[in-house]
C-alpha cells in the first residue's frame, strides 16, 4: 500500500531550526511536496523535490533521500508566524498526490 | 487575485439532503481537484478533472459526483448526505498534474451533516 509517515507534532522555540522527516512508501514516485497549512486555512505549497539532495528557499529548505524513501523540511530561525501544520505528499506513479496527516509545529517564544 | 474560490465556506444539512459546493479558478488550470480533510488524516481526494468535460474517482468517490462543464468551474455535489460526510472540503487546481507544478488550494468548505 502507499503511506506516508510523518511526526504528529512538534515544539520549537523562536530564532531555533526544526526538521520535520517524512518517510514515505508510493506506487512509484515523480517527486515530492511540502505544504504549509495554517489553522483554518488553506494549504500552500513550499516546495517540491524530484532528485536526492537539498534544495533551499530562503529560511526553508527541503532534503530528498530516493533510496531511503526519506525527505525532511528545514526551518531557520523560527518566527512565530511559522507555527503551522506542514503537510508532506508523495506523487505516484498515477500522478496522483498520497498526502502524510500533516505535523502541527508549535514555535514558542 | 482570486486564485481557487470555493462557495460556500460553511453549511450544515440534515442527513438526506443534497447539495452543490463550487468550485472557480481564474489561472486557467487544467486540472482541478476536490479533498476532503478529516482530523488526524492526509487529505483524501474525491473526484478529480484533466480538463473540461471530464472527470475522474480519486480515493473516496463514493456518494458525491462532479461536474467540469465549464474550465475554470468544478462543481462537488453530495446526493444524499450522511453523517460521514461532515468534513472540511477543499478545491485545488494546477496547471498541468504530471511533476513539478504544485497544486493551488482553495479556503475551504466546512460543511456539517445532523
Amino acid at each position: 500500500g502507499q503511506n506516508i509517515d510523518q511526526p504528529t507534532e512538534m515544539t520549537a522555540t523562536e530564532g531555533a531550526i526544526v526538521q520535520i522527516n517524512c518517510t514515505y512508501q508510493t506506487s512509484g514516485f515523480n517527486g515530492l511536496f511540502w505544504y504549509q497549512q495554517h489553522a483554518g486555512e488553506a494549504p500552500t505549497f513550499l516546495s517540491y523535490n524530484v532528485l536526492d539532495g537539498l534544495e533551499e528557499k530562503g529560511r526553508f529548505s527541503s532534503f530528498l533521500s530516493r533510496s531511503k524513501g526519506y525527505s525532511y523540511l528545514l526551518l531557520k530561525e523560527l518566527q512565530m508566524k511559522d507555527s503551522a501544520s506542514y503537510l508532506c505528499a508523495g506523487l505516484d506513479s498515477n500522478y496522483q498526490l498520497i498526502w502524510g496527516a500533516g505535523t502541527k509545529l508549535i514555535i514558542k517564544p | 487575485n482570486a486564485g481557487v474560490t470555493q462557495t460556500p465556506k460553511f453549511r450544515v444539512l440534515k442527513t438526506g439532503q443534497s447539495m452543490t459546493l463550487l468550485c472557480a479558478q481564474d489561472m486557467n488550470h487544467e486540472y482541478m481537484y476536490w479533498y476532503r480533510q478529516d482530523p488526524g488524516m492526509g487529505l483524501r481526494l474525491i473526484h478529480y478533472s484533466v480538463g473540461e468535460g471530464t472527470t475522474a474517482k480519486g480515493e473516496v468517490p463514493d456518494g458525491y459526483n462532479v461536474s467540469r462543464l465549464k474550465k475554470q468551474n468544478f462543481l462537488l455535489g453530495l446526493e444524499s448526505a450522511a453523517p460521514s460526510q461532515t468534513s472540511v472540503y477543499f478545491c485545488a487546481s494546477s496547471y498541468e498534474g504530471t511533476g513539478s507544478q504544485p497544486q493551488h488550494f482553495g479556503d475551504g468548505t466546512r460543511l456539517s451533516i445532523l
